[in-house]
């Protein structure tokens, strides 16, 4: 398996732009989960999914940003229109269901720059 | 809830000597702890996990954690460190009951001197 795939790699963009990131999860793997790492929070859980279905977004941080996921083996994390502060790495991970015992797997992240 | 602490931002250490980056945790019912390396410009890798059993856990790379549960912490050492250990290390957990995501520390960044 190719492992988690995110795409782009690096995206800079504008102030007040929309942004999508993408994400294909391992194949077979039930949970999705996007986070956010910044030098001053560190590694944010914004959403995460089960079988397709968002469970919880209570780390989502402001209606600007938004999360899909249309079938098994694609997300999305949209932020619209984005702001300097939104400036980070964002990771997308999945892992298998059952328990918590199932290792989560990492993507290699994208770099956005909001100028 | 469930929470990790990393009480050292930095730790350094010269090649050869042994390393440990501390972890201690907080969470009700018995845990799931993790740990996680990520290097320069790349996502985090897993290194190992402590579900049940022994306490001391063999990993990827030459590491190995202890899980204490009375000082709840889950310490990762190695005993010869290399430069190319060199990174940022994340401690996580997760609850036994209840499928809940894991809970990251803050990151410890070890630099290992040659």
């Amino acid at each position: 398996d190719a492992g988690v795939i995110q795409s782009p790699r690096h995206e800079v963009t504008e102030m007040g732009q929309e942004v999508t990131l993408r994400c294909k999860p391992i194949s077979g793997h039930d949970y999705l989960f996007w986070y956010r790492q910044t030098m001053m929070r560190g590694l944010e859980l914004l959403i995460y999914f089960n079988n397709n279905v968002p469970i919880d977004d209570s780390g989502m941080p402001e209606d600007r940003f938004s999360a899909k996921m249309p079938n098994a083996s694609f997300s999305t994390l949209k932020i619209q229109p984005s702001e300097p502060r939104d400036s980070a790495v964002y990771f997308c991970a999945s892992r298998t269901g059952g328990s918590g015992t199932d290792t989560q797997y990492f993507g290699p992240g994208t770099r956005l720059t909001v100028l | 809830a469930q929470s990790v602490a990393q009480p050292e931002d930095q730790v350094n250490v010269a090649e050869g000597n042994p390393l440990t980056v501390k972890c201690t945790y907080s969470v009700s019912g018995n845990p799931y702890l993790f740990w996680y390396v990520q290097y320069p410009n790349r996502g985090l890798q897993f290194l190992l996990k402590y579900i049940t059993g022994d306490n001391l856990v063999k990993g990827s790379y030459g590491f190995e954690a202890e899980f204490n549960k009375s000082q709840t912490s889950f310490h990762l050492k190695k005993p010869s460190a290399l430069v190319s250990d060199s990174a940022l290390y994340f401690c996580a957990v997760s609850r036994i009951s209840g499928n809940t995501p894991l809970v990251f520390g803050k990151g410890t960044r070890l630099s290992v001197i040659a």
